[in-house]
């Protein structure tokens, strides 16, 4: 059975620290790949998406994410950490059904 | 530019009563579904479609029903309604294919006493 797996349900950073949210997949089949990001009070958008080819996506605001076939893996980056970016963010993956990590907290301080 | 639109956006319910969570979009996309949220749970998948007529039961389907009689509308129905059912729902649609990012309605915050 398909499913995602996020590591750290809260993750603190200091503003212009890295980001570095962890996600795993576990599937027979690779499955497409995507991080949300949820603000209080407000439904999913979503920052980034991997289905094929190149294994390094670019997402908006400045995130991005490596697809590691060999670790099942589809960690999330920022190389430098804003206030705005506080916010929850959820890993999911699509084989026949989108599946959501339970999601990380990611707080940013002054 | 409506996108996925959700009503209401809370609801207060007592224990045993029925509602209906609506759910409509624009978009013509052919997969649509239904999500709870909860805290440490992220979001977990209730029933969804694949398409008006079709319809199939996600992790938690239980205490909950879905139709589709159209491409663009797809309600959730509480047919007797818990306190365990106390939640934020989400509405989301996407074109057919699995590599599309799903759209997500604004959610409704329901609570049960």
């Amino acid at each position: 059975a398909q499913s995602v797996t996020q590591l750290g349900s809260h993750v603190s950073v200091s503003e212009g620290a890295l980001v570095l949210l962890r996600c795993n997949y576990s599937s027979s089949v690779p499955p497409y790949l995507f991080w949300y990001v949820q603000y209080p009070n407000q439904g999913l958008q979503l920052l980034l998406k991997y289905t094929t080819g190149a294994t390094l996506v670019k997402g908006i605001n400045g995130f991005e994410a490596e697809f590691k076939k060999s670790e099942t893996s589809f960690h999330l980056t920022k190389p430098s950490a804003h206030m705005s970016d506080a916010a929850e963010y959820f890993c999911a993956g699509n084989t026949d059904k989108l599946i959501f990590g339970t999601g990380t907290r990611l707080q940013v301080f002054p | 530019n409506a996108g996925v639109t959700q009503t209401p956006k809370f609801q207060v319910l007592k224990t045993g009563q029925s509602m209906t969570l609506q759910c409509a979009q624009d978009m013509n996309h052919e997969y649509m579904s239904w999500y709870r949220q909860d805290p440490g749970m992220g979001l977990r998948l209730i029933h969804y479609s694949v398409g008006a007529g079709i319809t199939d039961q996600g992790e938690v389907p239980n205490g909950y029903n879905v139709s589709r009689s159209t491409t663009e509308d797809f309600p959730l129905r509480l047919l007797s309604a818990a306190p365990s059912q106390t939640s934020v729902y989400f509405c989301a649609s996407r074109s057919g294919t699995g590599r599309s990012e799903a759209f997500f309605g604004q959610g409704t915050r329901l609570t049960v006493v």
